[in-house]
Order: C-alpha cells, then sequence, then structure tokens
C-alpha cells in the first residue's frame, strides 16, 4: 500500500517568510508525528497527534513553529517568521497506535536564506 | 534524560568484510529499541525493533541484538547496496517520543 507523503519535497524561502509543509499518512493510522533532523544527526521529535490532537508538543522549539490534524488524517506543519536555523529536512511518520512501529515519509527539505 | 550515542560515526568495510555497529543507551525503563536505515535524500526505513534483553532479530545479512545498555547492528558478508546510514532510537514506557542517536555512516567497497 502507499506510504507516508510529503509535501513540497523541498522548500526555498527567504528569512522571515511564512511555510506551511504536509504529511500525508498511511491509511488507517492514528498516530502522526513532526521530526526534523539537520545535516550529520538524528530525526529530532517535534510533535505528535492521536487522532486530531496534539498529544506531546513538548518537541516544538518555540511559538513560531505550530501543526495541525484537523480530520485525524493530513498534517500541517506551519513556521511563521522563518530564520535560517529553520533550515533543515521536516520528517513526517506515522504508526497504528503511540506503541506500534512508526514508518517515516521522505521528507521535506526546507531551506531558508 | 534518555540518550543514545551511536558509535563508530563513519565505517568502511570491504564487500564480505563483516562488522557491527554499537548503540548504547540510557532510558528510564525501556519499552522499545529500534534500528532504522536511511538512504541519502530520503526517509528512515524500518528495520527492527527489540524489546527485552537477550532478543535478537535477523533480516538477510543483518542481526540486531540487545543488552540492558547496548545493542548491536552485526552485518555478515556486507555488500555495496548495504552502505546507508544507519540510526538506532530508543522509546521509554509510557507515551514519550522516538529518541534517536547521530547515526552510523556505514560505505561498503565493492
Amino acid at each position: 500500500g502507499a506510504g507516508v507523503s510529503q509535501t513540497p519535497s523541498n522548500k526555498v524561502t527567504e528569512k522571515g517568510k511564512y511555510v506551511e509543509l504536509r504529511c500525508d499518512p498511511i491509511s488507517g493510522h492514528t498516530a502522526l508525528y513532526w521530526y526534523r533532523q539537520s545535516l550529520g544527526q538524528g530525526p529530532e521529535f517535534l510533535i505528535y497527534f492521536q487522532g486530531t490532537g496534539a498529544a506531546d508538543d513538548s518537541g516544538l522549539p518555540n511559538d513560531r513553529f505550530f501543526a495541525v490534524r484537523p480530520e485525524g488524517s493530513v498534517s500541517t506543519l506551519k513556521i511563521q517568521r522563518t530564520e535560517r536555523g529553520d533550515s533543515a529536512v521536516y520528517l513526517c511518520a506515522s504508526s497504528r497506535g503511540h506503541t506500534d512501529t512508526q514508518y517515516f515519509g521522505p521528507g521535506t527539505r526546507l531551506t531558508v536564506l | 534524560e534518555d540518550q543514545v550515542t551511536q558509535s563508530p560515526e563513519a565505517l568502511r568495510l570491504q564487500e564480505g568484510e563483516s562488522s557491527s555497529l554499537n548503540c548504547s543507551y540510557t532510558v528510564s525503563g525501556l519499552r522499545g529499541l529500534f534500528w532504522y536505515r536511511q538512504d541519502p535524500g530520503k526517509g528512515p526505513e524500518f528495520l527492527f525493533t527489540l524489546y527485552s534483553a537477550g532478543e535478537e532479530k535477523e533480516k538477510e545479512r543483518l542481526k540486531a541484538t540487545l543488552t540492558k545498555k547496548e545493542s548491536f547492528l552485526h552485518i555478515t558478508a556486507p555488500k555495496p547496496e548495504d552502505s546507508a546510514t544507519y540510526l538506532c532510537a530508543v522509546q521509554a514506557r509510557g507515551n514519550t517520543p522516538l529518541v534517536f542517536g547521530k547515526g552510523t555512516r556505514l560505505s561498503v567497497i565493492a
């Protein structure tokens, strides 16, 4: 079946702009996760949704970052007033439930100029 | 604080030269330890989950083992297509997120 998909695959923006990154999880997966991966590092947790609600947003670095999952399927990660330090690959993962294996999408490479 | 340390950072092997990658961890009550493979420009691909000390799992040329402090990913007679970054992650009991190590970048030369 189809895996996790993310769009766009690449996003280049200017400092101070607003960006939205989209994640389409595996059908039927109730848990959805966002991670950020910098060069040479492992993925770093940002936020986890169980259904429509954010069950754990402790990894969001500051209030410029926000994520939604209004219908319990597709999720959007929103970054306001982007900074050069936000440049990274943003990964999305989904699982049947929170204790099940997480399957990752291909990521969105964000570059802030 | 849960922590994962992977070693070596990079490993270069000749085709057929077996070796092991190490993942040392500290966690407040382990629920599971996960191994992923990541190719350049792609997302991590799930390999194994280990739940308790003494557990082993195998897939083709890969075997993962677990003790109370570390996990090893053994690669037997590797091929060039095994070249990738191998990531280790732990999850503590309760609704806690995965904590990843920095990965080991493996290169297998023909």
